[in-house]
């Protein structure tokens, strides 16, 4: 089974609402990253955060991480239509060098 | 400065053909992954390497092979493919904690 697991597996908003993402995962990491893949195009990194650290912002995102639930969020604030594409967490094992992806969520923003 | 390279782009295989993807990256990257992704579905890791000359197994490795006789290539075979291989297979590479993603391969099996 995948490591990680995204909820909702869909999102549908208006545009300039937040939208939250939710990720857990099931091992020790070193790190959980945040990706987004337009439909049909590989993925690209968003944002990364450490196993100590709690909280980051990167522009309008913010991203949390409990590693005492294993679990992330994502946070778009002010969501526009192009931010309408799917969003995958994978973390990084303590164990070895996997790189694993969560099954992600289809995020649609409407004009 | 290319990143990520998968090719070829697009294949159709019949059954029990033989073909092999490859992926090229010129970030002098360490760690490469190869990773297939279903309609509606997460990437699955199949194989990745930690570095020239090593190998190792992901999520799903069975019907494929890998090898990474150099560091910036990393191939994957298919020896004689079914059509439950029929995806689209992406390969990263990763160098500390950003993985690059090439555009991906769409393979269908017939």
């Amino acid at each position: 089974s995948q490591q990680g697991e995204e909820d909702p597996q869909a999102l549908s908003i208006q545009e300039g609402e937040n939208a939250t993402m939710n990720c857990s995962y099931k091992t020790s990491i070193n790190n959980l990253q945040w990706y987004r893949q337009n439909s049909g195009r590989g993925l690209v990194h968003l944002i990364l955060i450490r196993s100590n650290e709690r909280e980051k912002h990167s522009g309008r995102l913010r991203v949390t991480l409990d590693t005492s639930k294993k679990s992330s969020s994502l946070l778009i604030t002010a969501s526009r239509a192009a931010d309408t594409a799917s969003y995958f967490c994978a973390t990084e094992e303590t164990s070895g060098s996997r790189l694993t992806f969560g099954e992600g969520t289809q995020l649609t923003v409407n004009p | 400065n290319a990143g990520v390279t998968q090719t070829p782009k697009f294949r159709v295989l019949k059954t029990g053909q033989s073909m092999t993807l490859l992926c090229a990256q010129d970030m002098n990257h360490e760690y490469m992954y190869w990773y297939r992704q279903d309609p509606g579905m997460g990437l699955r890791l199949i194989h990745y390497s930690v570095g020239e000359g090593t190998t190792a197994k992901g999520e799903v490795p069975d019907g494929y092979n890998v090898s990474r006789l150099k560091k910036q290539n990393f191939l994957l075979g298919l020896e004689s493919a079914a059509p439950s291989q029929t995806s689209v297979y992406f390969c990263a590479s990763l160098q500390y904690t950003e993985a690059f993603f090439g555009q991906g391969t769409r393979l269908t099996v017939v």
